[in-house]
């Protein structure tokens, strides 16, 4: 059972353009929707996080967008740059506690120039 | 502040060697994970604990174990490795929502 479904698997955005990714969740108790940003050979790290009360978070050039009715959020990457090439990972929780995270299988952004 | 730290960072295993992978993190965080990654496949979670000597399965247990007998440390025992046991894993730990992920480890198992 995948809890939160991830896509596209992979991506390619000329620099400058917008990425978006998607993801769905399956458990309406998930309250907490962070993504984590991977580069090769390295651990992820938080990109930026959302929960169920706001339906957008914007961080720079990184925006959550959040749809509780229809269980889906959406990372949107504007301007997008070569360093932004990477793995993105979606990912839920249930209650605001330390309970794990469960992650979306990730898509591999190549920005190209 | 290292922050979460693993060794080793490689490590080729014949089938059925065990092994252990050290997790070690500076931050006083009580939360810590073991993840293993396989391409395409995303993040599965191992084992978590949610402070010393607590423990608990996560997603893919089987053929791992480990221990929590100090905040800083959350070792992965590997016993008689297998061939499907050939991935890169991720330790991390946490205090509220933020995961901190240590460097991986990439084990090959042959």
């Amino acid at each position: 059972q995948q809890q939160v479904k991830q896509s596209p698997q992979s991506l390619i955005v000329q620099k400058g353009g917008i990425s978006i990714i998607n993801c769905a969740y399956e458990n309406t108790a998930f309250d907490y929707f962070p993504w984590y940003q991977q580069f090769p050979g390295k651990g992820p790290a938080l990109l930026i996080a959302i929960r169920p009360d706001v339906s957008e978070k914007k961080e720079g050039r990184f925006t959550i967008s959040f749809n509780k009715s229809a269980k889906q959020f959406s990372l949107h990457i504007m301007d997008s740059q070569p360093g932004d090439s990477a793995t993105y990972f979606c990912a839920a929780r249930r209650d605001s506690g330390n309970t794990p995270l469960v992650f979306g299988k990730g898509t591999r952004l190549s920005v190209i120039a | 502040n290292a922050g979460v730290t693993q060794t080793p960072k490689f490590r080729i295993l014949k089938i059925g060697q065990s092994m252990t992978l050290q997790c070690t993190q500076d931050m006083n965080h009580n939360y810590m994970y073991w993840y293993r990654q396989d391409p395409g496949m995303g993040l599965k979670l191992i084992y978590y604990s949610v402070g010393a000597g607590i423990t608990d399965k996560g997603e893919v247990p089987n053929g791992y174990n480990v221990s929590r007998s100090t905040t800083e440390d959350f070792p992965l025992r590997l016993e008689l490795a297998a061939p499907s046991q050939t991935s890169v894993y991720f330790c991390a730990s946490s205090y509220r929502d933020e995961q901190y992920f240590g460097p991986g480890t990439r084990l090959t198992v042959t």
